[in-house]
């Protein structure tokens, strides 16, 4: 299966900051790449489909402005947490497939 | 709506069968998942099912779905202690051409020993 890793792997930082987190596909051409939250003990929450050179497809209730994606090429989807705050802090994974999904080793942002 | 339910927890003695059950409710789905996540780590893939498939068996693992009933269940034989985890099943769901997963709520695994 695709390999799929995130860089960082845990960040803390603080409230009113931008947190950039990578998801990179190292085997596998992604056109297309999904971003998940997960908070403590619940389960996982698409935020938004990532589209290869177009903009970025979003869950209802996910706020476009505050979590920016950029997928400039087949292998790098950027999940940028705008103006991070502490109800920001989750546990954010990537997946990348079609019918079967791989997923990345999740990143932890915590805001103080 | 889409909507994929599960118990939350379950506790079994080592070398017990487990069972963990899933209810869905968009009958869409192409295919059924199971993942199991471990303490602060990402999702590993167990296994899937077709959804035009009534059983699927992969060596401790065995998959059941009622597609009429909505209803998924994954059996782990011989269940270790390495197996306590938490398990998600997931469906994915086809909108002209457009890929999306369903998560389940999870549910806790506790073998003991």
């Amino acid at each position: 299966g695709a390999v799929v890793s995130q860089h960082p792997s845990w960040v803390i930082c603080k409230s009113g900051t931008s947190v950039k987190i990578e998801c990179r596909s190292l085997d596998f051409q992604a056109t297309t790449m999904f971003w998940y939250r997960q908070f403590p003990k619940q389960s996982l929450m698409l935020m938004a489909t990532s589209n290869e050179g177009s903009k970025a497809t979003y869950e209802q209730g996910v706020e476009k402005d505050k979590f920016l994606i950029n997928h400039a090429s087949l292998t790098l989807s950027t999940l940028t947490v705008t103006s991070a705050h502490p109800e920001d802090s989750s546990f954010y994974i990537c997946s990348v497939g079609t019918n079967e999904q791989f997923f990345g080793p999740g990143t932890r942002l915590t805001v103080l | 709506g889409e909507d994929v339910e599960q118990s939350l927890f379950l506790s079994v003695r080592e070398g017990d069968s487990s069972v963990i059950n899933c209810t869905y409710t968009d009958s869409s789905s192409t295919y059924l998942y199971w993942y199991k996540q471990e303490p602060g780590a990402g999702l590993q893939l167990l296994t899937y099912i077709f959804s035009n498939m009534d059983m699927k068996q992969d060596q401790r693992l065995t998959v059941l779905l009622n597609k009429k009933d909505k209803h998924l269940s994954l059996r782990i034989a011989d269940t270790q202690t390495g197996d306590s985890a938490i398990y998600f099943c997931a469906e994915s769901l086809t909108t002209s051409g457009t890929y999306k997963y369903i998560f389940g709520t999870g549910t806790r695994l506790k073998v003991l020993a």
